[in-house]
């Protein structure tokens, strides 16, 4: 079974500072992908960055990225120039490839931006 | 990515009635999902919904407490019925999305708005 653990329940950061968010996963497959959702007040659920298993390079979106350490599974993402919008709860989620396409969730980091 | 919509955005219901939550896509889509977010808490997957089948549901939730449709690849619904305060929590549907090129999913989830079941 997929287990996905945030350690942090809530980080700080100042605006146009960079910070990190941690999560560590474990999964029997070799085949799989890992994401990062945001969800800010609002409640919707925005898909951040995906990263697949395997794939060596780590993913980019802009402001964001990931260290993706394969072997000691771990997949933290990296906010670049934290901007006030940034502000949200983050999940990290694992899915496996091939099968019920179950996506399973961490418990969520709280990210406050500060100004 | 698709677009989908859900309504209705939040309710408040009393206990013991049944609310029906709907979801749209903008696309057709094979593979939709249902997800419970109790308050303070992570998501958890109800069911997943495939066009032309029943609904395959995950442990601990039921299809007589949570039945689901999908009568088309751009639509589903969620009811939840015989609601207790316990049933108040988000309610997401998410879809994976289908790359044109070959006609097959991206493995990636995208999420409705939810909607936010209050019941007193």
């Amino acid at each position: 079974a997929q287990t996905v653990t945030q350690s942090q329940p809530e980080m700080s950061v100042q605006e146009a500072e960079t910070v990190t968010l941690s999560c560590t996963y474990d999964t029997s497959e070799s085949d799989y992908y890992l994401f990062w959702y945001k969800q800010p007040p609002s409640r919707q659920m925005i898909l951040v960055i995906r990263q697949e298993a395997y794939k060596q390079q780590n993913a980019t979106e802009n402001r964001f990225s990931v260290n993706f350490q394969k072997a000691a599974k771990s997949f933290s993402l990296k906010i670049s120039d934290s901007q006030l919008g940034d502000a949200a709860m983050y999940f990290c989620a694992s899915l496996t490839q091939g099968g019920s396409e179950k996506l399973v969730f961490g418990k969520g980091t709280k990210l406050t931006v500060n100004p | 990515s698709a677009v989908i919509s859900q309504k209705p955005s939040r309710d408040i219901c009393q206990r013991g009635t049944s609310l029906t939550i709907q979801c749209q896509v903008d696309s057709q889509v094979t593979m939709m999902f249902w997800y419970r977010q109790q308050p303070g808490q992570s998501l958890t997957l109800i069911a997943t919904a495939n066009q032309g089948s029943e609904a395959t549901y995950e442990s601990g939730f039921v299809i007589d407490k949570f039945p689901i449709s999908r009568p088309n690849l751009t639509f589903s619904t969620l009811t939840v019925s015989n609601m207790s305060p316990e049933d108040s929590s988000i309610y997401l549907c998410s879809v994976e999305d289908t790359d044109p090129r070959w006609g097959g999913t991206t493995d990636t989830q995208y999420f409705g708005p939810g909607t936010r079941l209050t019941v007193l």
